[in-house]
């Protein structure tokens, strides 16, 4: 059975501080690797796809251990606009299988 | 360019009915694929539609069922409704061959089975 696992938090962060979320996979053969934002009763977005050599984007950085099966999210500077559920999502390869989702993690940042 | 639309956003049924929801993708692209999201989880995998043909489908019964037009829109059709059907139906299209997986979502149908 393929599965994600998070820690569904919620984590309660005060803003300018630093937040690192992590999530495992079963799936040794995964193939891609997302993190997606999930407001509340809203569709999840796209924040940024998962590279194996890491990748960051603005306040944002992804990594991937593959050999530990593992993902992380590391947010800096956080912003009161970075209260959201993270979701970890996984794809087994070429789409066919849609893509397996963790439960998400919650972070409220706090003025 | 507009995003993933789905209608309707929000429909309130009854058990044993029956429920079709719309989804039109992106402009361009040519997969489409169904997920449930019951509260406090994540999405889950129902079906995934690619050049009007099935391509992947996830653990759901046989009440569930999708089709695919020739301008790649979709329907996700679920019949003899259960309360456990009532959860958020989200849309998702992508576009295969471009090296790429990333999926992108519509803002989903809220259904409520009463």
């Amino acid at each position: 059975r393929k599965e994600v696992e998070q820690d569904p938090g919620p984590f309660n962060v005060p803003e300018g501080a630093t937040v690192a979320f992590n999530c495992t996979y079963s799936n040794s053969a995964s193939q891609s690797f997302f993190w997606y934002r999930q407001d509340c009763r809203k569709e999840p977005k796209l924040l940024m796809s998962v590279y194996s050599s890491g990748n960051e984007d603005g306040r944002f950085t992804a990594q991937l251990n593959r050999a530990s099966q593992y993902i992380s999210l590391l947010i800096r500077d956080s912003k009161l606009s970075d209260s959201a559920t993270y979701l970890c999502v996984v794809d087994e390869g070429g789409g066919a299988d849609g893509l397996t989702f963790g439960k998400g993690t919650h972070l409220i940042i706090q003025p | 360019d507009a995003g993933v639309t789905q209608s309707p956003t929000h429909l309130i049924k009854t058990r044993g009915q029956q429920v079709t929801l719309r989804c039109s993708p992106i402009s361009g692209h040519k997969s489409v694929s169904w997920y449930q999201q019951v509260l406090g989880q994540g999405p889950q995998f129902i079906f995934q539609y690619y050049e009007k043909e099935e391509r992947g489908r996830g653990n759901f019964p046989d009440r569930f069922s999708a089709r695919q037009f020739p301008n790649y829109s979709s329907e996700l059709n679920v019949n003899a409704l259960l309360l456990g059907d009532s959860a958020l139906y989200l849309c998702a299209s992508r576009q295969p061959g471009t090296g790429t997986y990333e999926q992108y979502f519509g803002p989903g149908t809220r259904l409520t089975v009463t």
